[in-house]
């Protein structure tokens, strides 16, 4: 168990929908970030939140979006969801161990769209 | 971003050391070398991290070579259960984004 959570587990939803994905960090940990990966495919990473504030990007799509509040829990939202946004969504936590910034992953939301 | 390269695939027997190869010509100064593990559906699992020479812990250890262009993670004994997706990923002294590739697929066996 890394001590980060995701909720929900498992979505099922219909395209041009919007869902919210959500994940808490670890204790202490300041950093999230929001990965998804397809079918066989590797992890994209898609961005980042320190302490509330954006971080990096990666190659996320316009109707994708997240945020960090202030007890550093974030949510991700995905809307006008299309099948190909069918995937696993995870989360990570990071915190900074003797000068390496390390990523603690969650245990993922498996979203299909329909 | 440091670009990494590994090996798509190996097979091993149960028992054997495998060894896995990463490339990373472009690595800067102050980046580390950390390899993550990931079986099917779940998050990935940090497994080590080093900088230079060698680092163990009670699962694998991490070679790195004095021109840190390449680190190769060694498995020792494994077993059927080591059967996952291994990556390599540079980078981690500063914030930013993290790039994975795309991993090697280690299958394990009896």
């Amino acid at each position: 168990d890394s001590g980060v959570t995701q909720t929900p587990k498992h979505l099922i939803t219909a395209t041009g929908q919007r869902v919210t994905l959500r994940c808490s960090p670890r204790s202490g940990d300041l950093s999230v970030y929001w990965y998804q990966q397809s079918l066989d495919q590797g992890l994209q990473f898609l961005i980042q939140y320190y302490n509330g504030e954006e971080r990096a990007k990666g190659n996320i799509l316009e109707r994708f979006s997240a945020q960090q509040f202030p007890d550093l829990h974030s949510e991700l939202n995905l809307s006008s969801l299309e099948l190909g946004d069918s995937a696993l969504y995870f989360c990570a936590s990071s915190a900074r161990v003797a000068g390496a910034v390390t990523q603690y992953f969650g245990p993922g939301t498996r979203l299909l769209v329909l | 971003l440091a670009k990494t390269t590994q090996p798509i695939s190996m097979d091993s027997y149960e028992g054997q050391e495998v060894n896995i190869t990463c490339s990373h010509n472009n690595i800067a100064t102050n980046d580390y070398i950390t390899w993550y593990q990931q079986f099917p559906s779940q998050g990935p699992r940090f497994i080590i991290q080093g900088y230079k020479t060698k680092v163990t812990n009670e699962v694998a250890s991490l070679f790195i070579p004095a021109d840190r262009k390449s680190s190769t993670l060694s498995l020792p004994r494994v077993s059927l259960s080591d059967t996952a997706v291994y990556y390599c990923l540079v980078g981690g002294d500063s914030w930013g984004k993290f790039q994975f590739g795309a991993g090697t697929q280690v299958v394990v066996t009896p």
